[in-house]
């Protein structure tokens, strides 16, 4: 199947600084990326939805100039938390539709912990 | 409002056994479905698929059954296995837009 990278798959950061998390997708062009964050114990909360070479549609309560999401190719995407502060610790998660796919494909995760 | 339902948190059964694992949705738009397993710490993997052209679909030891009179989707995993213990998550789509259900989470006891 179709594989997607997502990097770091775990970062410590100090309060206050900002992280970059990448997406990929290897072996297929991504039309559209997702990316998602995980509480424990919860379902996937979708934050954005990016397409290539436009802005991320953010989902409600969902603050845009502290996650940005730059999808600038079709390869990649990359979620920037930025000023980090210790409730944005969790789980971030992204996903990857093939142009004219149905199947959505998930990278590996991201644990932040932000101190 | 739930657009796509979960209604067991939780599911155990007993190696060997069948796990039905059960997927409520009420948007009539949506016209694919997906099941998918997490572990903890990873993403989530694509297990299977359902048109809502078919009403079955089986690979290997899972199958999806699809009722849309109903708006219910289940997923069988015959026979259940301990490294079937994970998270199970159900979505439904329509175009781009994804939606999924809370999970339930299977443990398969030995």
């Amino acid at each position: 199947g179709a594989v997607v990278s997502q990097h770091p798959s775990w970062v410590i950061c100090k309060s206050g600084t900002s992280v970059k998390i990448e997406c990929r997708s290897l072996d297929f062009q991504a039309t559209t990326m997702f990316w998602y964050r995980q509480f424990p114990k919860q379902s996937l909360m979708l934050m954005a939805t990016s397409n290539e070479g436009s802005k991320a549609t953010y989902e409600q309560g969902v603050e845009k100039d502290k996650f940005l999401i730059n999808h600038a190719s079709l390869t990649l995407s990359t979620l920037t938390v930025t000023s980090a502060h210790p409730e944005d610790s969790s789980f971030y998660i992204c996903s990857a539709q093939q142009g004219g796919g149905e199947k959505l494909f998930f990278g590996s995760g991201t644990q932040l912990s932000v101190l | 409002d739930q657009q796509v339902k979960q209604n067991s948190p939780s599911l155990s059964v007993q190696e060997g056994r069948i796990s039905i694992l059960n997927c409520d949705y009420t948007n009539s738009m949506f016209d694919y479905f997906l099941w998918y397993k997490k572990y903890p710490a990873e993403g989530p993997t694509f297990l299977i698929s359902i048109s809502s052209i078919k009403d079955k679909n089986e690979d290997g030891r899972f199958t999806v059954f699809l009722n849309k009179s109903a708006k219910h989707l289940s997923l069988h995993i015959v026979p259940s296995q301990p490294g079937d213990s994970a998270v199970y998550f159900c979505a439904a789509s329509y175009g781009q837009n994804f939606v999924f259900g809370p999970g339930t989470r299977l443990s398969v006891l030995p």
